[in-house]
């Protein structure tokens, strides 16, 4: 266990619809991050969050959105689902914004599948 | 987002012989590097970082090779075991932020 929960582990949904992935953050930890991965273009940046607070984008879709609550969780909104959305999704953290040493902590992912 | 990719996409080993894991990375301003493991249904796991003023850098049954002169990253296993069969990422980090290459698929074979 690394720490870094997420929830749920699976979801299946179809076009059109509109879900949400939760990640809590390993304890002490402010900065989270959401990972995309595909088979095809491995990991890929959302979007990063550090106390609440939007701090980094890549290549987030206008159709995905997230938050970071007060109490450091953190939700993927994702809204009119395509086929393509397919993928696993990562939620990871780390203590600091900036971070360098030892690297993000992921967690188990969500395997979000769009019928 | 930089350019991190692997040379295999997959490699099948027979237990107990060493294991190599190619990366190439394209930023040269990258200044720390870390290899992760991802076991089915897992996330990525760390498990050996380098510094771009080493060269070399071993950890248990790891050894992680930086050559900074053609931009090469390289994972090193030695007696590879079964439970060493996962997906093997780098990444470089570039002013605090990781970028991810697509990842080897390492099989052992029994």
């Amino acid at each position: 266990d690394s720490g870094v929960t997420q929830t749920p582990k699976h979801l299946i949904t179809a076009t059109g619809q509109r879900v949400t992935l939760r990640c809590s953050p390993r304890s002490g930890d402010l900065s989270v991050y959401w990972y995309q991965q595909s088979l095809d273009q491995g990991l890929q940046f959302l979007i990063q969050y550090y106390n609440g607070e939007e701090r980094a984008k890549g290549n987030i879709l206008e159709r995905f959105s997230a938050q970071q609550f007060p109490d450091l969780h953190s939700e993927l909104n994702l809204s009119s689902l395509e086929l393509g959305d397919s993928a696993l999704y990562f939620c990871a953290s780390s203590a600091t914004p900036y971070t360098e040493n030892y690297g993000y902590t992921f967690g188990s992912g969500t395997r979000l599948t769009v019928v | 987002g930089e350019s991190v990719g692997l040379h295999l996409p997959t490699l099948s080993v027979q237990e107990g012989d060493n294991s190599i894991i190619n990366c190439a990375y394209s930023n040269s301003a990258s200044d720390y590097f870390i290899w992760y493991k991802q076991e089915s249904g897992k996330g990525p796991q760390f498990i050996i970082d380098i510094r771009s003023n080493m060269d070399k850098r071993q950890g248990q049954r790891v050894t992680v090779l930086l050559n900074k002169t053609v931009k090469h990253l390289s994972l090193q296993i030695a007696a590879t075991q079964p439970g060493d069969s996962a997906v093997y990422f780098c990444a470089e980090n570039e002013l605090g932020q990781f970028y991810f290459g697509t990842g080897t698929s390492l099989t052992v074979i029994p």
